[in-house]
């Protein structure tokens, strides 16, 4: 089986960073994604890691550690509009029909 | 964004009553999914499609069934409503194209049974 870790609740202040922890265990894992969903929005594809290492898109990073199988996701000069739930999910080698398996989410509460 | 549209966008039904979700995409990806939303448990897979006539079961199929007649239809049926079934409903598609295969969204079906 699959087990996804996230800590269910977050809160900062506006123009910090936050770091967001996923923890994963899984056979075959082949990636890990973060996507991110506002109140009553779908969720919305953020980033994709397959390797160990940080990938950044502008103010938002994804760091992997497959060794670990621990990522996490940091956001930085924090903006009220990234008040959102942040989804980390896994995929596995040759998964059928491409599945992902999603963590509960972390809710993020952005304060001014 | 992918072109995903849902039908009903919200229902409210009653216990025991059949009711179908549909799902529309104009991406000509491949596979189909079907998740549902629930507070304290994620986003989790019901079911599946990995081309027309091709479907399979996720970690949340009882009380649910599917139908993929063309590519660019995924239909949920939940044949008799129960409260438990009171959830948002999700449909994604996904193809091999994107990095890593990842899913696209769509806007999502309030489905309340009473």
């Amino acid at each position: 089986g699959q087990n996804i870790d996230q800590p269910t609740e977050m809160t900062a202040t506006e123009g910090a960073i936050v770091q967001i922890n996923c923890t994963y265990q899984t056979s075959g894992f082949n990636g890990l994604f973060w996507y991110q969903q506002h109140a009553g929005e779908a969720p919305t594809f953020l980033s994709y890691n397959v390797l160990d290492g940080l990938e950044e898109k502008g103010r938002f990073s994804s760091f992997l550690s497959r060794s670990k199988g621990y990522s996490y996701l940091l956001l930085k000069e924090l903006q009220m509009k990234d008040s959102a739930s942040y989804l980390c999910a896994v995929t596995r080698i040759k998964a059928a029909g491409n599945k992902l398996t999603f963590g509960g989410g972390t809710r993020v509460l952005v304060k001014p | 964004d992918a072109g995903i549209t849902q039908s009903p966008r919200h229902k409210v039904t009653e216990t025991g009553t059949p009711v179908t979700l549909r799902c529309h995409q104009t991406e000509n990806h491949r596979y189909m999914y079907w998740y549902r939303q629930d507070p304290g448990h994620g986003l989790r897979l019901i079911h599946y499609s990995y081309g027309v006539k091709d479907t399979d079961k996720g970690e949340v199929s009882d009380g649910y069934s599917v139908s993929r007649s063309k590519t660019e239809d995924f239909l949920l049926t939940l044949e008799s409503a129960t409260s438990s079934q009171t959830s948002v409903y999700f449909c994604a598609i996904g193809s091999l194209a994107g990095a890593g295969n990842e899913q696209f969204f769509g806007p999502g079906t309030r489905l309340t049974v009473l």
